[in-house]
């Protein structure tokens, strides 16, 4: 069945600091991807997404791109702030799945100053 | 602001006494959706609901229920809660199921202990 792996964390890492998040997937069809953050104690946000191969997905200084040869989604941010500490969510729909997500284990990530 | 609203966010029950969870919305969105999480694992699709159709994941334990009885709100019934139902409970909502590409919008999560 459909699926994604997330590298494992936590990642700790200094501020200003660059963050890649691997994420992988299996699917059948062409699915879209997206990348949710949990701040403690809130719900998941939708931080980018992307909906068809070689497209990039940003915000907030997040990138991520619809890699469909090597079935990758990695999120990347070229300097990260304490702000960022949160848990990462890379996720996937397919469809014909009603919108269902299914999603990786989670990173959390936590940057220091 | 628009939102999903959560309540409560915490619960506490004991072994086999049903319990009750709620979700609200005011984004007016046809879907809402119940996701189990574990701790440290993936939030997990338990049932949705487009407008008033119901729809159950093959794998969900018949232990699991759902009502809406409007737009706005939907609840997730336990009705015999065991140790491992133990969880974060995640409501979310979307404008429509038909693509794979809308955006779910997530509550804050109630998380439940069962003692």
């Amino acid at each position: 069945g459909d699926s994604v792996t997330q590298m494992e964390g936590p990642v700790t890492l200094s501020e200003e600091a660059f963050l890649t998040i691997n994420c992988t997937y299996t699917a059948t069809g062409y699915p879209s991807l997206f990348w949710y953050v949990q701040y403690p104690g809130e719900g998941l946000q939708l931080l980018l997404k992307a909906t068809k191969a070689d497209d990039k997905g940003s915000n907030k200084g997040f990138e991520a791109t619809y890699r469909k040869e090597t079935t990758s989604f990695h999120l990347e941010k070229g300097s990260v702030q304490v702000s960022d500490s949160a848990v990462y969510f890379c996720a996937l729909s397919t469809p014909g799945g009603y919108n269902k997500l299914i999603f990786g284990a989670g990173t959390r990530l936590a940057v220091h100053p | 602001d628009a939102m999903v609203i959560q309540n409560p966010r915490y619960q506490v029950t004991q072994f086999g006494k049903p319990v009750t969870l709620s979700c609200s919305q005011t984004l007016n969105h046809n879907v809402m959706y119940w996701y189990q999480q574990k701790s440290s694992q993936a939030p997990k699709l338990l049932f949705h609901y487009y407008d008033k159709d119901f729809n159950n994941e093959a794998d969900t334990p018949d232990n699991f229920q759902s009502r809406r009885p409007n737009t706005s709100f939907c609840f997730l019934d336990i009705r015999s809660p065991g140790l491992g139902d133990a969880a974060m409970y995640l409501c979310a909502t979307s404008r429509d199921r038909v693509t794979s590409t809308d955006t779910q919008y997530f509550g804050p999560g109630t998380r439940l202990t069962v003692l």
